[in-house]
């Protein structure tokens, strides 16, 4: 099983549509867990840590599920701009590491 | 909010050169720093990870004698890619974690280089 498992995609999402990323995790030591946002050949931006308790952020909701090893992203009212590659982030383990999902990839569609 | 710079941006060189990327943490101090290549289409892989005073910790696969990193302050980290040949070329990207909010992750603008 890889350490951090995304589907690629891509997602074709039409605007205003709702759309929900998962993400799987194999290390169940982890103990932080982010969402991050790359737009093409740019650095990746944080978009929301993801906490036991779930959080929220405007359209955007993150979730995680310790016994299942996965957290979520939704996006609500989805727009054009929230077209990039989400990546899912785990890290926090023993050996200090900090892992990247292969990400996916979302195309908001007028 | 922290701030990464990453330069140069963009580099073209010939096969057998050097090239040195340079990461600082502009107004944080940063205890680790990571180093990131990312091939078209593909995703962020960690090559290493540098701890400030002492040596990087490379990822699998990745020939610490072929890039070498160097973390010898708090606030700037380099990778020197050493004899780059075409197959290198890649987007390297760098990040640094601040010691006082461990969790976050800052990174860099990135480097594209190109070896001819």
């Amino acid at each position: 099983r890889k350490e951090v498992e995304q589907d690629p995609g891509p997602f074709n999402v039409p605007e205003g549509a709702t759309v929900a990323f998962n993400c799987t995790y194999s290390n169940s030591a982890s103990q932080s867990f982010f969402w991050y946002r790359q737009d093409c050949r740019k650095e990746p931006k944080l978009l929301m840590s993801v906490y036991s308790s779930g959080n929220e952020d405007g359209r955007f909701t993150a979730q995680l599920n310790r016994a299942s090893q996965y957290i979520s992203l939704l996006i609500r009212d989805s727009k054009l701009s929230d077209s990039a590659t989400y990546l899912c982030v785990v890290g926090g383990t023993e050996d200090d590491k900090i892992i990247f999902g292969k990400g996916t990839r979302l195309h908001i569609l007028p | 909010g922290a701030v990464v710079s990453q330069h140069p941006s963009r580099v073209i060189c010939k096969s057998g050169t050097s090239v040195k990327i340079e990461c600082r943490s502009l107004d944080f101090q940063a205890t680790t720093m990571f180093w990131y290549r990312q091939f078209p289409k593909q995703s962020l892989m960690l090559m290493a990870t540098s701890n400030e005073g002492s040596k990087a910790t490379y990822e699998q696969g990745v020939e610490k004698d072929k890039f070498l990193i160097n973390h010898a302050s708090l606030t700037l980290s380099t990778l020197t890619v050493t004899s780059a040949h075409p197959e290198d070329s890649s987007f390297y990207i760098c990040s640094a974690r601040d010691q006082w909010r461990s969790e976050k992750l800052f990174f860099g603008s990135g480097t594209q280089l190109s070896v001819l």
